[in-house]
């Protein structure tokens, strides 16, 4: 149980376009789910929290606008990255807090981002 | 200084020993403590979770927790080459859905046949 999917695994796109990333809570619903951002060799820095059919909170030097949180039903969370640039390549990984388990966080498999 | 300090590593040991992980913080405030483990280019897994003080063994896995002296460890014994990997400690105030998680850098395990 407590298994976190993401897509696309991996996406490579053209400077200027925006990238879409999918994170679904497979087997729970997840009311809190989070976004993180993680380099070569680096830990997991977190982006925003997203929360259930309300805005996401964004941590400090995260640009809103230019990562598009929607948390539109209890299994699924989007991240856009509009208006991507080679700077915004990265492994993005997300996570679900399941209220079964104790809020417990579940990562998903990342998806590796590419802007050329 | 970081809230949470860990040794990046590269720690290489022989296939059999033990591996001795460990994280300081700064922050009194957190009460929950747990483990993971990432594979390249993978989701971290979660190995561990404890809150507060104490012990806790799992198989071949054996978290401590000393909030007195703002110190955790994670021991692995009879590792094995499969548990080459990156381990992360992560730490957090409370068990709200909401409540964030703090990470340390990570540490790069090697395990050598």
């Amino acid at each position: 149980g407590a298994v976190v999917s993401q897509h696309p695994s991996w996406v490579i796109c053209k400077s200027g376009t925006s990238v879409k990333i999918e994170c679904r809570s497979l087997d729970f619903q997840a009311t809190t789910m989070f976004w993180y951002r993680q380099f070569p060799k680096q830990s997991l820095m977190l982006m925003a929290t997203s929360n259930e059919g309300s805005k996401a909170t964004y941590e400090q030097g995260v640009e809103k606008d230019k990562f598009l949180i929607n948390h539109a039903s209890l299994t699924l969370s989007t991240l856009t990255v509009t208006s991507a640039h080679p700077e915004d390549s990265s492994f993005y990984i997300c996570s679900a807090a399941d209220p079964g388990r104790y809020n417990e966080q579940f990562f998903g498999p990342g998806t590796r981002l590419t802007v050329l | 200084q970081k809230e949470v300090e860990q040794d990046p590593g590269p720690l290489s040991v022989p296939e059999g020993a033990i591996v001795s992980l460990n994280c300081t913080y700064s922050n009194s405030a957190f009460q929950y403590f747990m483990w993971y483990r990432q594979y390249s280019r993978k989701g971290p897994e979660l190995l561990m979770y404890t809150y507060s003080s104490g012990n806790k063994e799992d198989g071949r896995f054996t978290a401590q927790v000393d909030k007195s002296s703002k110190y955790i460890s994670l021991f692995i014994r009879d590792s094995q080459p499969s548990d080459s990997a990156t381990y992360l400690c992560a730490m957090s105030a409370s068990k709200a859905a909401g409540n964030k998680l703090t990470f340390g850098g990570g540490t790069r395990v090697l395990v050598k046949p």
